[in-house]
């Protein structure tokens, strides 16, 4: 079954730090999106993406954060300075074409900031 | 705006017995996606049972059924005869038809007693 891919999956970083998430969504999917969730709380909503632009995003995505599709296959997501309170986990997902099926999730990577 | 609610923190069942969580959700549209998401303990966001709005009929995937009251906006899930393996956080997830971004309640952690 295709899967999402995401590397690393943890991420240890010095608070002021740039780290780029990587994500390798299915080949064939459209949309593309990125949650995060802090421990024992929900899964928020970062971002989405598609048609190499952003489609959507949160309040929690502010300009520390952006999405590019270099490639035609890696999904990024940059936050350029880091803070402690980014400390999270990252999902990044992908959709194709049938929108009533659900995301299909990346394994996620662990950041940690010190 | 949309909201998902989870009123149940945590749950717990006895293995092979039924358990139901419970999700209400917010919405002034007439065609969505509702979601149930499984993350066990390896933190994986796996998609256990979805719903289309207009469909009447309760979605049903294996030991895994919902209960869908669309006048009510509630969305239950109901999972028979429970095993070890079914403990984990459980959330209840809204997409709107017209995009595809996903919002999520706040879980349910489900504990299963053998």
């Amino acid at each position: 079954e295709p899967e999402v891919t995401q590397t690393p999956s943890h991420q240890v970083t010095q608070m002021g730090q740039e780290v780029i998430l990587r994500c390798v969504p299915i080949s064939n999917h459209l949309y593309f999106y990125w949650y995060r969730q802090i421990l024992g709380q929900k899964v928020e909503f970062l971002v989405s993406f598609y048609n190499n632009e952003i489609s959507e995003k949160s309040e929690i995505f502010d300009d520390q954060f952006s999405v590019e599709r270099p490639d035609g296959s890696n999904f990024t997501l940059k936050i350029r300075s880091t803070k402690l309170e980014d400390s999270a986990m990252y999902f990044c997902a992908s959709l194709g074409h049938w929108a009533n099926y659900g995301y299909t999730f990346g394994s996620g990577t662990r950041l940690t900031v010190v | 705006a949309q909201t998902v609610t989870q009123s149940q923190p945590e749950m717990s069942v006895q293995e092979a017995e039924t358990v139901t969580l419970s999700c209400t959700y917010d919405t002034s549209e007439s065609d969505y996606y509702l979601f149930w998401y499984k993350q066990p303990p390896s933190r994986q966001m796996i998609l256990v049972i979805r719903q289309e709005a207009y469909k009447q009929q309760n979605a049903t995937e294996n030991r895994f059924s919902v209960n869908f009251q669309k006048a009510a906006k509630s969305f239950s899930l109901k999972i028979s005869d429970s095993q070890l393996g079914d403990a984990a956080m459980y959330f209840c997830a809204y997409r709107r038809s017209r995009n595809n971004d996903m919002r999520f309640g706040a879980g349910t952690r489900l504990t299963v007693k053998p």
